[in-house]
Parts: structure tokens; sequence; C-alpha cells
């Protein structure tokens, strides 16, 4: 069935290193594809979204990139912050507006 | 973007007892859908609820145990009933919205439940 799987977590990084969540979705034809993120005691943010083949979502120097041949929309960042420690939701959506989450990822970033 | 809050932000409930929360939107939405969040784990969809018409609940979910109410467009209210300390999440309240690129979700804070 329709899926959206992402990397296991936690992922624990120093400050400034760079930064690669995986995400792959399986679905029939081409859903728009999101990125949400969660801080410690919060409510789901929209991080970023794409919605057709090769489109890049960007936000707060975050980046995916809709692969559509590798069926993937993995999140990159250059340099994370601290500020950075969330847990990270790839998503994926459906007919009647729904939208499919993966498992979540909490990354950890040390000064 | 659509700006959500939800009452209460958490409680603790004793087993057997029900909550009723509140999610409340700024703008007028005609669908809005809650989901749970249990301790690690992803989002899971319970239910689309729209304006004038029966909640539509997903594969696990029941009316009489999660009961939800619709009564105009900006508010919706959700009842987990008989409350077990598997019913121990968080729970989100979130509508649709549409940008000049496609469809998007917005949630609320959510509602930390703990059941003892």
């Amino acid at each position: 069935g329709d899926s959206v799987t992402q990397m296991e977590g936690p992922v624990t990084l120093s400050e400034e290193a760079f930064l690669t969540i995986n995400c792959t979705y399986t679905a029939t034809g081409y859903p728009s594809l999101f990125w949400y993120v969660q801080y410690p005691g919060e409510g789901l943010q929209l991080l970023l979204k794409a919605t057709k083949a090769d489109d890049k979502g960007s936000n707060k120097g975050f980046e995916a990139t809709y692969r559509k041949e590798t069926t993937s929309f993995h999140l990159e960042k250059g340099s994370v912050q601290v500020s950075d420690s969330a847990v990270y939701f790839c998503a994926r959506g459906g007919g009647f507006n729904k939208f499919y989450f993966g498992s979540g990822t909490k990354l950890n970033v040390k000064p | 973007s659509a700006v959500i809050s939800q009452k209460p932000s958490r409680d603790i409930c004793q087993r057997g007892t029900s909550l009723t929360i509140q999610c409340q939107v700024d703008s007028q939405v005609t669908m809005m859908f809650w989901y749970r969040q249990q301790p690690g784990q992803s989002l899971t969809l319970i239910a689309t609820a729209n304006q004038g018409s029966e909640a539509t609940y997903e594969s696990g979910f029941v009316i009489d145990k999660f009961p939800i109410s619709r009564p105009n467009l900006t508010f919706s209210t959700l009842t987990v009933s008989n409350m077990s300390p598997e019913d121990s999440s968080i729970y989100l309240c979130s509508v649709e919205g549409t940008s000049g690129s496609g469809p998007e979700q917005y949630f609320g804070p959510g509602t930390r439940l703990t059941v003892t």
C-alpha cells in the first residue's frame, strides 16, 4: 500500500555538520511531498514541500528534491545548528486531502 | 496559513473517564482532521471531520470511542471516551489549506494526554 519510509533516529550531529535524512515513498501517481518539523513540546510545522517531480523545496537552509526515479524526498542541510534539534517527519499527500506520515527522525545537534 | 489553537494543552486523567479536546481555527475551513501521536511514534489519522456531516473514521478507530463534533466551519471537538493508559498520546488537530502550489495541512499545538 501507500506509505512513507524515513530513516530511523536518533541522528546526533555536531554543530555545522551536514545533515541528510532519507525519505522514500510509495504511491500511485505523483503525490505532493512534505517535510514537517516538531520542536520539543510543540505541534508540527510545515518546513518545506514539493508538488511535482524535480521540484526542490527549501526553507531555513533545509532543502529536499522530489525524485520520481527513486521515489525519494531526502532532507538536507549544509550546516546544522543546535536550534535545529527536533523531530522531522516526511509526509505525502493522498486522496481527500489525507496525509500519510513517516515514523519521524529525531535530530540532536550538539554544540 | 491558518492559526489553530487546542484546549486543553495537556491533561492527566483517570482510566474510565472521558476527555473532550477542542480545536479552534482562525478561518473557515471545510475539512478538519484529528490525529493521534503515541509516545515516540508517528502520526496516525483518527478521522476526518466535515461540517454538517458525520466524521469519517480510519480503520481501527470507532465513533463510540472517539466521538467528534463539527458544529461550524471554525471549530471541532474530539472526545476520548472510557480512557485507558493505552490512550496516552498527543492528540493533534489539523486543517487543510491551499497555497499557490497545492494543498497543505496546518497543525495545532496538540493536547498531551496522560491516562493513569
